[in-house]
C-alpha cells in the first residue's frame, strides 16, 4: 500500500515567521503535490512536482515556494507566513494507475 | 464562479436511505472525474472514477457521469453510519488523477 506520511498533524506559528511542511512517500513515484483545503472552497493546488528539482506552479502559489531534493520527500515553504495561510495542508503522490494517493494533512494556524 | 460548484450540505440522511450527492462544472474540456471521501481530520481517499459520460457502480456506490448538463453525481445506496464524512467531487482535463480540480465539499452524516 502507498504510504504518504505528513511531517505535523498540527502547527502554530507566529506571523512572519519562516515555516516548513514536509511529504514523504516510501514509494518511488514522480509526481507529488501540495494543496490547501478551506472550507467551502474545496482543495486547491498550490505546487506540484514531477521528478527531482522539478517543480510546477499551481493555481495558487503565491506566499508558497517548494523543494524537492530527493525522489521520496517534497517540502512546502511559506516564506513569510501569514494569517490568510491559515489551512489545512495536503500532500499528495500520483500512483502508478494515475490516482491521487493523500497524507493526513496538517493543520496550520498562524497567529 | 467557481469552476466546479458542490452544495456544502451538511446532507442528514436515516440510516439504510440513499445519499444523493451530485456537482456542476463549467469547464467541458474535463473528461476525468471522481469522487473522494474524507473522514474528520484525515486526507482525502478516492472513492470512484469514471472517464467520459456514463455510469459506473462498485458496490453501493454509483457514479454518473453527464457531460452534456456538465453534471455528475454519486448515489450510495443502503447508508450506513460509517457513510458520515465529507464527500468531494474532482475533475481533470488530461489523465485522471492529474492536476486535479475540487469541489467544495459536501457533508454527509447518516444518522443510526
Amino acid at each position: 500500500d502507498v504510504k504518504v506520511t505528513q511531517s505535523s498533524r498540527y502547527l502554530v506559528k507566529r506571523t512572519g515567521e519562516k515555516v516548513f511542511l514536509e511529504c514523504v512517500q516510501d514509494m518511488d513515484h514522480e509526481n507529488m503535490f501540495w494543496y490547501r483545503q478551506d472550507p467551502g472552497l474545496g482543495l486547491r493546488l498550490i505546487y506540484f512536482s514531477y521528478d527531482v528539482k522539478m517543480k510546477e506552479k499551481g493555481d495558487i502559489p503565491e506566499g508558497y515556494s517548494v523543494s524537492r531534493e530527493k525522489k521520496e520527500r517534497f517540502s512546502l515553504i511559506l516564506e513569510s507566513a501569514s494569517t490568510n495561510q491559515t489551512s489545512m495542508y495536503l500532500c499528495a503522490i500520483l500512483d502508478g494507475y494515475n490516482e491521487q494517493f493523500f497524507g493526513p494533512g496538517t493543520r496550520l494556524t498562524v497567529l | 464562479q467557481k469552476e466546479v460548484e458542490q452544495d456544502p450540505g451538511p446532507l442528514s440522511v436515516p440510516e439504510g436511505a440513499i445519499v444523493s450527492l451530485n456537482c456542476t462544472y463549467s469547464n467541458s474540456a474535463f473528461q476525468y472525474f471522481m469522487w473522494y471521501r474524507q473522514y474528520s481530520r484525515k486526507g482525502p481517499e478516492l472513492l470512484m472514477y469514471t472517464y467520459s459520460s456514463g455510469n459506473k457502480e462498485d458496490g453501493r456506490f454509483t457514479a454518473q457521469v453527464d457531460k452534456s448538463s456538465k453534471y455528475i453525481s454519486l448515489f450510495i445506496r443502503d447508508s450506513q453510519p460509517s457513510d458520515s464524512a465529507t464527500y468531494l467531487c474532482a475533475m481533470s482535463v488530461q489523465a485522471a488523477g492529474n492536476k486535479l480540480t475540487f469541489g467544495g465539499g459536501t457533508r454527509v452524516l447518516v444518522k443510526p
